[in-house]
């Protein structure tokens, strides 16, 4: 069974541009997260989906971020425009969400960096 | 507030045990959990306890939670090379709620 897959698995973009990073979750998970961790410190959230509807949006930082999960399968997070401090690496996780433990799978990131 | 909190760095002989501690500030936390990040890796889930259980062991791997002081440690017996990694501390409310994490501590191994 495939684990979550992310694309691209490293972006280096200029300051300003548009950066879209895409998340595919195991098969079946209704719950996708988007994670990131910034500088070398902590996984921060920044959302969770149950299917195509945003459960918690709370972690997602200003309005440059959009995310959207068309169809309740894949994610996409869009940052626009890019800013310096945007750089990090992001993860997606995805669960079914009601295993006890809440196991969220995680995908490898995809490491973001503006100039 | 929600503040999970570890050390940076941890360095240990091959053979010998790895503790590594966590502290959280939020009492009303369910799920204590680690998280082990190899390099180029997504991270891996490596056990969770209960806030309501005080210690689970699984193979190598020792978990510890005292709850009065907010203080969760992973034990790691006989170390070995792959297990050189980040691990990351975190905390859950719910079975689908998000994950709060540390900062990761970043597990060396000596020869």
């Amino acid at each position: 069974e495939a684990g979550v897959t992310q694309f691209p698995s490293h972006s280096v973009i200029e300051k300003g541009q548009t950066v879209t990073l895409r998340c595919d979750p195991i098969s079946g998970h209704d719950n996708l997260y988007w994670y990131r961790r910034v500088m070398g410190k902590e996984i921060k959230f920044l959302l969770h989906f149950v299917k195509e509807s945003k459960q918690d949006e709370s972690g997602m930082p200003n309005n440059r971020f959009l995310a959207e999960r068309t169809g309740g399968t894949y994610s996409t997070l869009k940052v626009q425009p890019a800013e310096l401090e945007d750089s990090g690496v992001y993860f997606c996780a995805s669960s079914q969400g009601t295993s006890l433990g809440n196991e969220q799978f995680f995908g490898p990131g995809t490491r973001l960096t503006v100039l | 507030g929600e503040d999970v909190e570890q050390s940076l760095f941890l360095s240990v002989r091959e053979g010998d045990s790895s503790v590594i501690n966590c502290t959280y500030t939020d009492s009303s936390s369910t799920y204590l959990y680690w998280y082990k990040q190899e390099p180029g890796a997504g991270l891996q889930l490596l056990t969770y306890i209960f806030s309501n259980m005080d210690m689970k062991q699984d193979q190598r791997l020792t978990v510890l939670l005292n709850k009065k002081d907010k203080h969760l440690s992973l034990r790691i017996a006989d170390t070995q090379t792959g297990d050189s990694a980040i691990y990351f501390c975190a905390e859950g409310y719910s079975s689908a709620s998000k994950i709060i994490f540390g900062s990761g501590t970043r597990l060396s191994i000596r020869p």
